[in-house]
């Protein structure tokens, strides 16, 4: 079965850290470029960042930009976001999600996904 | 970045109604525009890409069109299962960008 499984999320306090894992089965997972994309409560979809299949280019979204780190083992299959510096507004569930990689690069696969609460 | 908007941000139907839902990128995209469906508590799943591909297995009642830079998700004769909340999405540059999503309910 072609599945994405994220864990790690949880609660910490303002200015803490986080690493997020996502494991892949059922694919090539070094085969495809692999995103995170975030949803706050009740608000809609934002990307967070994306990697590259070989892991040598990484992108990020400006509100994460220098907090966030996107990495992959493809020899474990699996996918990760170390969050340094959180802050309330990052407080969201965090899906990792695949990029189709064909002719219009969507998210054709999505975890279930892991919950961040940022409070004190 | 590029902006996309979608209308309207709500949307009330029945079953049997066809619906449509829009989406307008701030500058062109092409045909990398994707659609998502989401139902509460559950992750985003991918219905049409490149505009107007509908994903294998999913029902032919949807469809998508470009017109431009505008984009239409239509649902011919909603059933139960369709009520969710619908997202587009732009891959044409990085960083790829959603709409704000259009809830459909009864």
């Amino acid at each position: 079965e072609v599945l994405l499984v994220e864990s790690g999320g949880g609660l910490v306090e303002p200015g803490g850290s986080l690493k997020l894992s996502c494991s892949a089965s059922g694919f090539t997972f070094s085969s495809y470029t692999m995103n995170w994309v975030r949803q706050a409560p009740g608000k809609g979809l934002e990307w967070v960042s994306s990697i590259r299949p070989s892991g040598g280019y990484m992108y990020y979204a400006d509100s994460v930009k220098g907090r966030f780190t996107i990495s992959r083992d493809n020899a474990e299959n699996s996918l990760y976001l170390q969050m340094n510096s959180l802050r309330a507004e990052d407080t969201a569930v965090y899906y990792c999600a695949r990029d189709s990689s064909g002719y219009s690069d969507a998210f054709d696969l999505w975890g279930q996904g892991t919950m961040v609460t940022v409070s004190s | 970045d590029i902006q996309m908007t979608q209308s309207p941000s709500s949307l009330s139907a029945s079953v049997r109604d066809r619906v449509a839902i829009t989406c307008r990128a701030s500058q062109t995209v092409s045909t990398y525009l994707n659609w998502y469906q989401q139902k509460p508590g559950k992750a985003p799943k991918l219905l049409i890409y490149a505009a107007s591909i509908l994903v294998s297995g999913v029902p032919s009642r949807f469809s998508g069109s470009r017109s431009g830079t505008d984009f239409t998700l239509t649902i011919s004769g909603l059933l139960p299962e369709d009520f969710a909340t619908y997202y587009c999405q732009q891959t044409f540059n990085t960083p790829p960008t959603f709409g704000q999503g259009t809830k459909l309910d009864i």
